[in-house]
């Protein structure tokens, strides 16, 4: 099946300053890559996602870049706040129905 | 806007009890899942339903049991619970070709 890694486990940032998750995936037939954000005590919420036709995705402060040939997508966050702080994860699905999930990244954001 | 629920936030049951989480979903979605979520361990998908009365193993699906009579519903049941099923746990649907949208979490302790 999909597997999916995530870097870092933890990144401590401090505000204003930017934030990058990185996540790797095996399957190339993967298709469809959401990133997830889950503050302390509350469901994940899909923050952006990115289909494999396309090579960058943006939305305000944050940002998807995907490059199938090295099977990798990666999260940007620029000019983070105290808001931002939460785990983050990517996930990477094939025609499947099933999102493979990374481990998870806990941001947290100095202020 | 997309609502998932779940019957219960917090739940505490005894060890061999039979034991029922509920999912209900508002957007005629097709695709619904169950996950639980432990530290360190990320979301892990336990079964997973396409359609009404269809069902998938995920990755996980022993000591699990699903039920999806209609559409909007998709249900988990612990035939005999047992401590290690102590867990958060998250249902999600979605359409098709699309990011998945989670419920609240249920808080299981299993003592």
């Amino acid at each position: 099946g999909e597997n999916v890694e995530q870097h870092p486990s933890t990144l401590s940032v401090q505000e204003g300053d930017s934030a990058v998750i990185k996540c790797t995936y095996s399957d190339s037939a993967s298709n469809y890559f959401p990133w997830y954000k889950q503050e302390l005590g509350k469901r994940p919420q899909l923050i952006i996602d990115i289909r494999s036709n396309v090579g960058e995705k943006k939305d305000q402060r944050i940002a998807v870049t995907l490059n199938k040939t090295a099977k990798h997508f990666s999260l940007h966050i620029t000019e983070t706040q105290p808001e931002d702080s939460a785990v983050y994860f990517c996930a990477a699905k094939k025609h499947d129905y099933k999102l493979s999930f990374g481990a998870g990244t806990t941001v947290t954001v100095r202020a | 806007d997309v609502k998932v629920t779940q019957s219960s936030r917090y739940l505490v049951k005894r060890t061999g009890e039979k034991v029922f989480l509920e999912c209900v979903q508002d957007m005629d979605h097709e695709n619904m899942f169950w996950y639980r979520q432990d530290p360190g361990l990320g979301l892990r998908l336990i079964y997973f339903s396409y359609d009404v009365k269809m069902k998938e193993k995920g990755d996980i699906p022993e000591g699990y049991s699903v039920s999806r009579e209609k559409k909007e519903r998709f249900s988990l049941i612990l035939e005999s619970a047992s401590t290690n099923q102590t867990s958060m746990y998250l249902c999600a649907s979605s359409y098709l070709d699309s990011g998945q949208y989670f419920g609240p979490g249920t808080r299981l302790t299993v003592t």
